[in-house]
């Protein structure tokens, strides 16, 4: 069955790491994990997208374990401005291929 | 990235009646996608929308309720037909361009009916 989990909503205060995971069991074998940040009233943003391994950019990294079952979204020293709902996105083999977006974690950053 | 825009960015509609969202992207895209969102809701795939071919749709969305057209590389339209106040939530689109890379959002149509 595929299924993504992520945890509902999180809290956190500035300048501290965020670590948001995505479990995701029956993930495609060639399939990248990709992550979106959404603010109200506006389309999901791209943040970070990997296969496997460990992904850095200017905004985030992404670990994947070695399984690929999971990942990892590491926001570092968050921001007032980074409070908005995380989705992974990964695509699964069922009896045919599908693209699945994740429940959501929904991040409250504190000052 | 590539800049998506949607029309209308929201409405307010009569049940039975349908509507046209558009979709246009400033390059061209390979892939197009339409995706459904509920109010404090994941976005859910409706199809997904290439030039020159059918739209795929996913399981639970049928062409007859959300018919799809791609004429170019650029643009597509997703229809609601006959809506119901069940159909009240956000249409989003995204492109790919079809090297691998990541999809991109428009910002979506909030639609309501009454």
């Amino acid at each position: 069955l595929a299924k993504t989990t992520q945890p509902i909503s999180m809290d956190s205060y500035e300048g501290q790491e965020v670590n948001i995971t995505c479990s995701h069991n029956n993930i495609a074998t060639n399939d990248y994990i990709t992550w979106y940040q959404q603010f109200p009233s506006q389309g999901p943003r791209f943040i970070i997208q990997g296969y496997k391994t460990k992904v850095t950019n200017e905004v985030a990294s992404l670990f994947i374990p070695a399984d690929r079952k999971s990942s990892t979204l590491s926001l570092p020293r968050v921001s007032l401005s980074d409070t908005a709902v995380y989705y992974c996105l990964v695509g699964f083999m069922d009896s045919s291929y599908k693209l699945i977006f994740g429940s959501g974690t929904r991040l409250l950053v504190r000052p | 990235s590539a800049v998506i825009s949607q029309k209308p960015s929201r409405d307010i509609c009569q049940r039975g009646t349908s509507l046209t969202i558009q979709c246009q992207v400033d390059s061209q895209v390979t892939m197009m996608f339409w995706y459904r969102q509920q109010p404090g809701q994941s976005l859910t795939l409706i199809a997904t929308a290439n030039q020159g071919s059918e739209a795929t749709y996913e399981s639970g969305f049928v062409i007859d309720k959300f018919p799809i057209s791609r004429p170019n590389l650029t643009f597509s339209t997703l229809t609601v037909s006959n809506m119901s106040p069940e159909d009240s939530s956000i249409y989003l689109c995204s492109v790919e361009d079809g090297t691998g890379g990541p999809q991109h959002f428009g910002d979506g149509t909030r639609l309501s009916i009454l």
